[in-house]
């Protein structure tokens, strides 16, 4: 079975600077999907960003980017510039191609100082 | 377009108890999905639908049981509430098969078996 492992329970930055939450995941496929969803206190699940395995290139939404290593298979999180308004819960998730079975990793909870 | 809507949206239960949270989503996806996520956790898949008629289990299906009668709704039953059924509960759609498009989660419902 698919499994997400997420080796950092905390992690704390200061406004501004830059921050790097880690993703494993095991997987016998070789076409999957990869996520990294915030989870603010108000509990809504909010999409961060999105990899597709077969792309190398690596993808970037302003601030956020991903290092995606597909023979590693790790899919680290790059916050760069750092606002308050980024603390929150991060989960890291993998999806396998028939969209029947999201595998979400423990989370890291993301603490941002001003 | 709503979205995803969950109801409701806090339920304190007894043991022994039975509900059924609703939930519906108007943007005409194939997909559905019911997560419970513990505290400190990420998510875990319960039932998963790929269409009306069709539902099949999640990692953790124990003490649930689902029903989807239509693409918009799919409720989620709890027969004889227990205690570990303690969790908040998410519903999440998804177009369908083979797109990377993320799932859209529902707000939440936080529910308590004492």
């Amino acid at each position: 079975a698919q499994t997400v492992t997420q080796s950092q329970p905390e992690m704390s930055v200061q406004e501004a600077e830059t921050v790097t939450l880690s993703c494993t995941y095991d997987t016998s496929e070789s076409d999957y999907y990869l996520f990294w969803y915030k989870q603010p206190p108000s509990r809504q699940m909010i999409l961060v960003i999105r990899q597709e395995a077969y792309k190398q290139q690596n993808a970037t939404e302003n601030r956020f980017s991903v290092n995606f290593q597909k023979a590693a298979k790790s899919f680290s999180l790059k916050i760069s510039d750092s606002q308050l308004g980024d603390a929150a819960m991060y989960f890291c998730a993998y999806m396998g191609p028939y969209n029947n079975d999201m595998r979400f990793g423990a989370g890291t909870r993301l603490t941002v100082k001003p | 377009n709503a979205g995803v809507t969950q109801t409701p949206k806090f339920r304190i239960l007894k043991i022994g108890q039975s509900m059924t949270l609703q939930c519906t989503q108007d943007m005409n996806h194939n997909y559905m999905y019911w997560y419970r996520q513990d505290p400190g956790m990420g998510l875990k898949l319960i039932y998963y639908s790929v269409g009306a008629g069709i539902t099949d289990k999640g990692e953790v299906p124990n003490g649930y049981n689902v029903s989807r009668s239509t693409t918009e709704d799919f409720p989620l039953r709890l027969e004889l509430a227990a205690p570990s059924q303690t969790s908040v509960y998410f519903c999440a759609s998804n177009p369908g098969r083979r797109t990377y498009n993320e799932q859209f989660f529902g707000p939440g419902t936080r529910l308590t078996v004492l």
